[in-house]
């Protein structure tokens, strides 16, 4: 079946730094890949996601991922962060169902 | 208004109660899913409906049952209630594009509480 591995349960940044959210997936087929953003108190909301075609996918709020086959990996990265980017984010991989990631806690200092 | 909404927000209950979890959507999508999230386990997914006739398993579906009563409402139920499954249950729907690539919009969620 398939899966998904978040590297780091906790990543903390500061306003305007680089933010890196790693994913690795485990697939036997070509998977559909995903990243959510839950905010405190609510449910999820797709930021973006990778079918078929442009392995550098944009999303919301400035976030981008790029499906790196070779790695098994789909890393999500914003140039600045942002106070308001402070969630908890979950990769997911879609094949037979959707399986998500264990999630990781961005917290954005001032 | 919400276009997923979920009954009650939260609920206390105790071992071996009947809890019903209610989902409502106004998305007019036929695909429908629940969830249950833990700390440090993400979501799993414990069934899912394609359309009013059909209804599947997840990763999770031991001790939980659901009813799909029209396209719009789906309900998750706990025939006797045990403390693990004290989680965070979402309700999703998903837009009708090609299976598995499809966008899932989830509801606020029902925080189950089971002593």
């Amino acid at each position: 079946a398939q899966s998904v591995t978040q590297l780091g349960s906790h990543v903390s940044v500061s306003e305007g730094a680089l933010v890196l959210l790693r994913c690795n997936y485990s697939s036997s087929v070509p998977p559909y890949l995903f990243w959510y953003v839950q905010y405190p108190n609510q449910g999820l909301q797709l930021l973006l996601k990778y079918t078929t075609g442009a392995t550098l996918v944009k999303g919301i709020n400035g976030f981008e991922a790029e499906f790196k086959k070779s790695e098994t990996s789909f890393h999500l990265t914003k140039p600045s962060a942002h106070m308001s980017d402070a969630a908890e984010y979950f990769c997911a991989v879609s094949v037979y169902d959707m399986r998500f990631g264990a999630g990781t806690r961005l917290t954005v200092k001032p | 208004d919400a276009d997923v909404t979920q009954t009650p927000r939260n609920r206390i209950t105790k071992t071996g109660k009947r809890i019903m979890l209610e989902c409502s959507q106004t998305k007019g999508h036929d695909r429908m899913y629940w969830y249950r999230q833990d700390p440090g386990l993400g979501l799993r997914l414990i069934y899912y409906s394609f359309d009013v006739k059909d209804i599947n398993k997840g990763e999770i579906s031991d001790g939980y049952s659901v009813s799909r009563q029209a396209q719009a409402k789906f309900s998750l139920s706990l025939e006797s209630a045990i403390p693990n499954q004290t989680a965070l249950y979402f309700c999703a729907t998903s837009d009708p594009g090609p299976p598995h690539t499809d966008t899932q919009y989830f509801g606020p969620g029902t925080r189950l509480t089971v002593l």
